[in-house]
This record gives structure tokens, sequence and C-alpha cells, in this order.
């Protein structure tokens, strides 16, 4: 199977600042990588597919990039609402595999 | 408006079998894939597998092969995901998702989650 590497796992972070996430793949899944949004007791909801499509009424601060192995989530100034954990997941396989998260938490 | 929504929280000892399942509606439920994923306390999400109900085709992780079985009721628009013995680590919360168009293999659509807890 596809393994996924996110890093950090765990992100202090204060209102206004530039964030970024890092996933790796454990080989070339193309484009095929999505992101995730997890608030504390909820389903998890989609921002970003195919690296840098972002989803509908997700706000324009989240920006996805990358291809092959390497994919960076950004979130250009971070806002209180974005306070949650993140996840990348590869689609390139049939067995779809999401990496361990990444809690943006307060600074 | 698509919808999933999964059945109530469960308490089990373990041994015993289950089956949850997750109703969709506002869509065609035969023509788009069902995956679940499970959530242990406190931990991360870990794909399980998933069913197309359109003719029940599967596909599992692994990790979770052999240990659940998915299917799918299209005269009802459910999908359901079963064990034969429980133990006390597939204690979780598990959700279904839908995926987006065929084969997409993201998922924009998420039922509510269904807790287990597995304990004697």
């Amino acid at each position: 199977d596809i393994q996924m590497t996110q890093s950090p796992s765990s992100l202090p972070a204060s209102v206004g600042d530039r964030v970024t996430i890092t996933c790796r793949a454990s080989q070339s899944i193309s484009s095929y990588l999505n992101w995730y949004q997890q608030k504390p007791g909820k389903a998890p909801n989609l921002l970003i597919n195919a690296a840098s499509t972002l989803q509908s009424g997700v706000p324009s601060r989240f920006s996805g990039s990358g291809s092959g192995t390497d994919f960076t989530l950004t979130i250009s100034s971070l806002q209180p609402e974005d306070f949650a954990t993140y996840y990348c997941q590869q689609s390139y396989s049939s067995r779809h595999t999401f990496g361990g998260g990444t809690t943006v938490e307060i600074k | 408006e698509v919808q999933l929504v999964q059945s109530g929280a469960e308490v089990k000892k373990p041994g015993e079998s289950l089956k949850i399942s997750c109703k969709g509606s506002g869509y065609s439920f035969t023509s788009y894939w069902i995956g679940w994923v499970r959530q242990m306390p406190g931990k991360g999400l870990e794909w399980m597998g998933i069913i197309f109900p359109g003719d029940s085709a599967t596909t599992y992780s692994p990790s979770f092969q052999g240990q659940v079985t998915m299917s799918a009721d299209k005269s009802i628009s459910t999908a359901y995901l079963q064990w034969s013995s429980l133990k006390a680590s597939d204690t979780a919360m598990y959700y279904c998702a839908r995926q987006d168009h065929d084969s997409s293999g993201y998922y924009p659509y998420w039922g509510q989650g269904t807790l287990v807890t597995v304990s004697s």
C-alpha cells in the first residue's frame, strides 16, 4: 500500500499566520492527492482534491500544491475557525490511504 | 441534496456480531462508490475500503481485509459494515463517505459517524 506521511504532526500557530502542512507519498501518486479538515466531534470536510482544486465554498486562503510524492497545504492567513486537524489522502491507488494528520493548534 | 445518514451508536461485548448502516439519499445510490473510514479514539483517519452499490464490488484495505464485510442493499439505498466477532480494538467511530463522480477517489459527502464501543 501507498504510505502517506504528514509533517508536522502538531503545528502551534497564531491568527494571521501563514501555515504550511506537508504530505509525502511513499511512491509517485501524480496529482491524486486530497486534503480534509476535521474539527472535534465532526466528520471530515473535503477542502481540496487533485492536489490543488479548491472545493466550492472553501475559503481562498486555503491552497494546495505539489505532484509526484511531495504536496503542501497552505493557509495564507490563519483564521480562528481554521484551528483543526488536517489530513491528506491519496486516491492514486484503488486502496486509498490517509496521512497521519496535522493538528493546527493555538500557540 | 446528497445525504448519508448512519445508524446510531452501539455498545457491544467482545465476540458479538454487529452490522452498522449508512443510508444514502438525494442521488442515484447505485452510481457512486461508498467508502468506510475508521477513527479510533484520539487517533487519525484510517481508510477501510469501498463498495460500489451498483454491483456490490468491493476493495478492502489489507489492514481490514477479512476483519469486516461491506455490503449494500440497493432496494433501500443502504450500505453496511459488519463484524462477525468484535474485539475491544474495534472500538472507534466509523464514517461512511461517498465519492464524487465515478472513481474520483475523493469524498465530498460524509455521514455523521457511528460510534461503536466494544467492552466486556
